[in-house]
């Protein structure tokens, strides 16, 4: 059974541009959290998705949107990027919502 | 009240030694109490987890000790190995819910 994939692995953006990362859940999976880990924050929660619905947020500025498919894909967009959004940014999967959640290896995203 | 402390942030430990990290949250609603390993380059993986109806959980070399009353758990590796260095991270959510607040992280080495 396939893990949680996500692309790309690394991306390189420059300050005021925008970036869209992609996440596929586990098959089966309908509940995605994202998260960003750097660090001088660890692993902090952005937003749960479920239904294509976003069921809870983290406290991240609007800058930090997604959207979920109805093949429960999701994506995870940052506008007007800054310098201290590079980090590595996670997307979890679990069956239903709530645990366990199973994480993919991540987007490295490095802003110049 | 959100936050779940971990300690140590570094640990050495030689092969077959045991490996105890230590974790504390003060968020009464948090029901669900995972370990998540990462290793360099990697998602997090869950290693094991536990509910406060229990006070420990076994799995292999791995153990959750639990004490609802000190809001404290902790991660015992026994007879540890090489293989088992990496960056272990508690975390915990509420009652059915999918987000995760995770401690700030411990650099185990284990040397040979």
């Amino acid at each position: 059974k396939a893990g949680v994939t996500q692309t790309p692995r690394y991306l390189i953006k420059t300050r005021g541009q925008q970036v869209t990362l992609s996440c596929s859940p586990i098959s089966g999976h309908r509940s995605v959290s994202w998260y960003q880990q750097t660090p001088g924050q660890g692993l902090q929660f952005l937003f749960e998705y479920f239904s294509e619905t976003q069921r809870n947020k983290g406290n991240f500025p609007g800058r930090f949107s997604g959207r979920q498919f109805s093949n429960s894909r999701s994506e995870m967009n940052v506008s007007t990027l800054e310098l201290g959004d590079s980090a590595l940014y996670l997307c979890a999967s679990s069956w239903v919502g709530g645990q366990p959640q199973h994480f993919g290896d991540g987007t490295r995203l490095s802003i110049l | 009240q959100q936050q779940v402390k971990q300690s140590p942030q570094s640990l050495i430990v030689q092969k077959g030694g045991i490996s105890i990290i230590n974790c504390a949250y003060e968020n009464t609603a948090f029901d669900y109490f995972p370990w998540y390993q990462q290793f360099p380059g990697k998602g997090p993986a869950l290693l094991i987890a536990i509910r406060p109806d229990v006070s420990e959980k076994k799995e292999g070399r791995f153990t959750i000790s639990f004490n609802k009353s000190a809001k404290q758990f902790s991660l015992h590796i026994m007879d540890s190995q090489p293989g088992d260095s990496a960056t272990y991270f508690c975390a915990a959510s509420p009652e059915g819910g999918s987000r995760l607040t995770f401690g700030e992280g411990t650099q185990l080495t284990v040397n040979p």
